[in-house]
């Protein structure tokens, strides 16, 4: 079992709809979550991050975290093709160092 | 202060030969990261250190790659006798201690052929 599981997609979404990208995790003791966009070619860079069960907002974005079922989702609302990009799940392990999925492709089309 | 720097961008070599990659991190991060990430997969951890100081290897880290980090400032990661199979990118990222996320460089794409 891999530390942090994510569904590879695609997921087609049409603009202005609602993505939901999911990942799970193994060691239940884990407690920072983040989620990073990485267009193709590029890096990844930070669009979320969550320590607490419950969701967190910013902007169109919205975290949420279970730490009961171990897992952690991201919403993005109005969804457009600009949010295509592979999204990364990670987990914050020692020395600050992230454990990451393999990412969820999201395709947003007009 | 422009971010996490990293050079080269791509790097060619042939297989066997030796390359090293340079991350200049943000400045007032204490914290640099290695990561190598291939085709479809996340990154994956490879060394950190804080300051000058190593302080943790991955498995992945065979003993052809060494990376250093020599006055606390930027870092070097040098792969000896390179394999097709070390092809992929090589992100830097960094961090402040406790800060939890970290900030990636653009990364360094090797071929190796």
């Amino acid at each position: 079992q891999k530390e942090v599981e994510q569904n590879s997609g695609p997921l087609s979404v049409p603009e202005g709809a609602i993505a939901s990208l999911n990942c799970t995790y193994s060691d239940r003791v884990s407690q920072s979550f983040f989620w990073y966009r990485q267009y193709s070619g590029k890096s990844p860079e930070l669009i979320m991050s969550i320590y607490s069960n419950g969701d967190k907002e910013d902007g169109r974005f919205t975290a949420q975290l279970n730490k009961a079922s171990q897992y952690v989702s991201l919403l993005i609302r109005d969804s457009q093709p600009s949010d295509s990009a592979t999204y990364l799940c990670a987990v914050k392990r020692g020395g600050d160092k992230l454990i990451f999925g393999t990412g969820t492709r999201l395709q947003v089309f007009p | 202060d422009t971010g996490v720097s990293q050079n080269p961008r791509h790097k060619i070599t042939k297989r066997g030969q030796n390359v090293t990659f340079r991350c200049d991190p943000i400045s007032e991060h204490n914290r640099l990261y290695w990561y190598r990430q291939t085709l479809g997969q996340g990154p994956e951890f490879l060394t950190y250190f804080q300051n000058e100081a190593q302080l943790e290897k991955s498995r992945l880290l065979s003993d052809r790659f060494s990376a250093e980090r020599p006055k606390g400032s930027f870092s070097t990661l040098e792969i000896q006798r390179t394999e097709q199979g070390d092809s992929a990118m090589y992100l830097c990222a960094s961090s402040e201690e406790g800060q939890g996320f970290a900030t990636f460089g653009s990364g360094t794409r090797l071929t190796v052929v």
